[in-house]
């Protein structure tokens, strides 16, 4: 079984400019939620998929979007980059039709300059 | 107000106390997890719980649902147990089982 991964690790933008960030969710997992988490803080709930619908979303821009693959899998797009959005974007994956539960990949760090 | 409260927000301990971090929220929830997270960012869950009290090795989770209170204990503290611990619950009467997060104890324990 493999957990719940993240890619890039690392990634630096510039202002203005898009992102997609990546998350694979766990084997058996139909549901992906993302969270930013802006240093010193914890994290903030932007959207969460299920069974490739949007199911719910956090208090973020439109310029946030995302989406679900057939495999459960997922992407984050973020678009025209500011400043703040440089922090550490984190997936999580869980069976919603089973438990509350949900499992955390390691995180993408975005800088934005 | 925030939704999810932590105390204290950063705690120093000598290796061997006996630590209590506190979280406090004011929504009804279905349950609540408590996270750690190392330098580098990877959130691990060590509990999640909607009544009672759960014990896993040296870290013992309470929650009293009355109260909207809930407490991670860690017994004969160590130095690896340095992380941030995250208080997060997720809100009852939603669809997604979005989590709401508590800003975190930052925990340094020292040899």
């Amino acid at each position: 079984e493999t957990g719940v991964t993240q890619s890039p690790t690392h990634l630096i933008k510039t202002r203005g400019q898009q992102v997609t960030l990546r998350c694979s969710s766990q084997s058996g997992h139909n549901t992906v939620s993302w969270y930013q988490q802006a240093l010193g803080q914890g994290p903030q709930f932007i959207f969460q998929y299920y069974r490739e619908e949007e199911n719910g979303r956090g208090n973020f821009p439109p310029r946030f979007s995302g989406l679900q693959f057939p495999n459960y899998s997922s992407e984050l797009n973020v678009n025209a980059l500011e400043l703040d959005d440089s922090a550490l974007y984190l997936c999580a994956s869980s069976l919603k039709e089973v438990s509350y539960e949900q499992y955390f990949g390691p995180g993408t760090r975005l800088t934005v300059t | 107000k925030n939704e999810v409260e932590q105390s204290p927000q950063n705690l120093t301990a000598q290796e061997g106390e006996f630590i209590t971090i506190n979280c406090s929220y004011s929504v009804g929830i279905s349950a609540l997890h408590w996270l750690q997270q190392h330098p580098g960012g990877g959130i691990v869950s060590l509990f999640m719980l909607s009544s009672g009290k759960k014990k896993h090795g040296r870290l013992i989770a309470t929650i009293n649902i009355q109260e909207k209170h809930s407490s991670l204990h860690i017994t004969a503290s160590h130095p690896r147990d340095s992380a941030v611990y995250i208080c997060a619950v997720v809100n009852s009467g939603g669809s997604n089982y979005k989590l709401t997060f508590g800003k975190g104890t930052l925990l340094t324990v020292n040899p």
